[in-house]
């Protein structure tokens, strides 16, 4: 079956970078997208991988491995509206999108 | 971990015909679904929110004439897109929330992916 892992929860200290993983085994690979959720609000796009390496947009990064099934969002300079939810998704071969169950991503002063 | 379908998964229509999307929470009960569509590798805009029951909350710029929402049940919302045109071609996704606040977890669905000719 099809399926994505990411941690249920991280903590982490203002100002510090954390790295937030996403393993995936889906039927095909067309891409990988990261959201963001604040709590009662709608996802708003990150990132979106769909070659190997490194995208980094600002204090936002995003790899992916394709052979390792394997992406990861780093976020530098935490601040404290940064914590939320973060959503790993994978796009299949029939272009649909397979989601993880979250991150909730705790900041603490 | 709970589960969101929607069916169908593709559908190809002509101009001015309509389409109905469904959305069913499997393993849970939703008291609210959202429906969003998404443009390609952007963001997903939110275009309603729907209680169970009750009629469902717009969001400004989407028509509620032309996106008909119905939430008939606690595990199934339907998105009906009447009189469908080329520029409605879009992903749809919708989601489910189980529970009534707003720090509780959406689960996701798939998606549909709906081409207007």
């Amino acid at each position: 079956g099809q399926n994505i892992d990411q941690p249920t929860e991280m903590t982490a200290t203002e100002g510090a970078i954390v790295q937030i993983n996403c393993t995936y085994q889906t039927s095909g690979f067309n891409g990988l997208f990261w959201y963001q959720q604040h709590a009662g609000e709608a996802p708003t796009f990150l990132s979106y991988n769909v070659l190997d390496g490194l995208e980094e947009k600002g204090r936002f990064s995003s790899f992916l491995s394709r052979s390792k099934g394997y992406s990861y969002l780093l976020l530098k300079e935490l601040q404290m509206k940064d914590s939320a939810s973060y959503l790993c998704a994978v796009m299949d071969s029939n272009y649909q999108l397979i989601w993880g169950a979250g991150t909730k991503l705790i900041i603490k002063p | 971990g709970a589960v969101v379908s929607q069916h169908p998964s593709w559908v190809i229509c002509k101009s001015g015909t309509s389409v109905k999307i469904e959305c069913r929470s499997l393993d849970f009960q939703a008291t609210t679904m959202f429906w969003y569509r998404q443009f390609p590798k952007q963001s997903l805009m939110l275009m309603a929110t729907s209680n169970e029951g009750s009629k469902a909350t717009y969001e400004q710029g989407v028509e509620k004439d032309k996106f008909l929402i119905n939430h008939a049940s606690l595990t199934l919302s339907t998105l009906t897109v009447t009189s469908a045109h080329p520029e409605d071609s879009s992903f749809y996704i919708c989601s489910a929330r189980e529970g009534s606040g707003d720090t509780d977890t959406q689960y996701f669905g798939p998606g549909t992916r709906l081409t207007v000719l």
